[in-house]
């Protein structure tokens, strides 16, 4: 079964950048989504078709796909990005997530 | 603004089966797909498996075929997951979604509140 794979933990400095990484097999030819999650909420899409921000979502959020690997950017990074992360894709009509990422702001 | 809506906490004993629902505000429960996903206690989230529009088609995640099933009710724009002989590994907050998009781009757009299920004897 497909998997993906990203790294437990990623730290950032307030008004740094904060980048991601997500590694699947191929992910590249496949759309690859990214949620935010806060403790006690419910998730939130941050990015979907790799690239795209839905409404709401500041600009600082960007993402890329390419190759075996799909990554969530986070541009001049806030306290309140602080959260799991989870990228997300489709593969033979079943929905694949990865195991999270906690992004810590310190 | 779309809402989900779902039933609230259940505790269940081991063996026992639990039927989850969500409620549907606005005028467009028949246009999307709806998915569940799961997230036991400090764990990630986990794909439970989706029911089309029409409520006629369900594609369920390997590793849950044969104790899931899904369903939608029109007349009460409300979309239900039950699961059945539960096992305290089935702990876990469950969540519903709705999925925009084609079948190989779709996202997960509006997520319910999640309900808690615990299994417990």
């Amino acid at each position: 079964s497909y998997e993906l794979t990203q790294p437990p933990s990623v730290s950032v400095s307030p008004g740094q950048t904060a980048s991601i990484t997500c590694f699947g097999d191929k992910l590249g030819d496949k759309y690859a989504c990214w949620y935010q999650q806060k403790p006690g909420q419910s998730p939130v899409l941050v990015i979907y078709q790799d690239t795209k921000r839905p409404s709401g979502i500041p600009e600082r959020f960007s993402g890329s796909n390419s190759g075996n690997a799909a990554t969530l950017t986070i541009s001049g990074t806030q306290a309140m990005d602080e959260a799991d992360y989870y990228c997300k894709a489709w593969d033979s009509s079943t929905v694949v997530f990865g195991g999270g990422t906690k992004l810590t702001v310190l | 603004q779309v809402q989900l809506v779902q039933s609230g906490a259940e505790v269940k004993k081991p063996g026992a089966s639990v039927k989850v629902s969500c409620k549907v505000s606005g005028n467009t429960f028949t246009s999307y797909y709806m998915h569940w996903v799961r997230q036991a206690p400090g764990r990630g989230l986990e794909w439970m498996g989706l029911i089309d529009p029409s409520g006629r088609s369900t594609t369920y995640a390997q590793k849950f075929q044969g104790r899931v099933t899904m369903t939608r009710d029109t007349s009460t724009s409300a979309v239900y997951m039950e699961l059945s002989s539960l096992r305290s590994e089935d702990t876990a907050v469950y969540y519903c979604a709705r999925a925009v998009g084609s079948s190989g781009s779709l996202a997960f757009d509006v997520w319910g509140q999640g309900t808690m299920v615990t299994v417990s004897s």
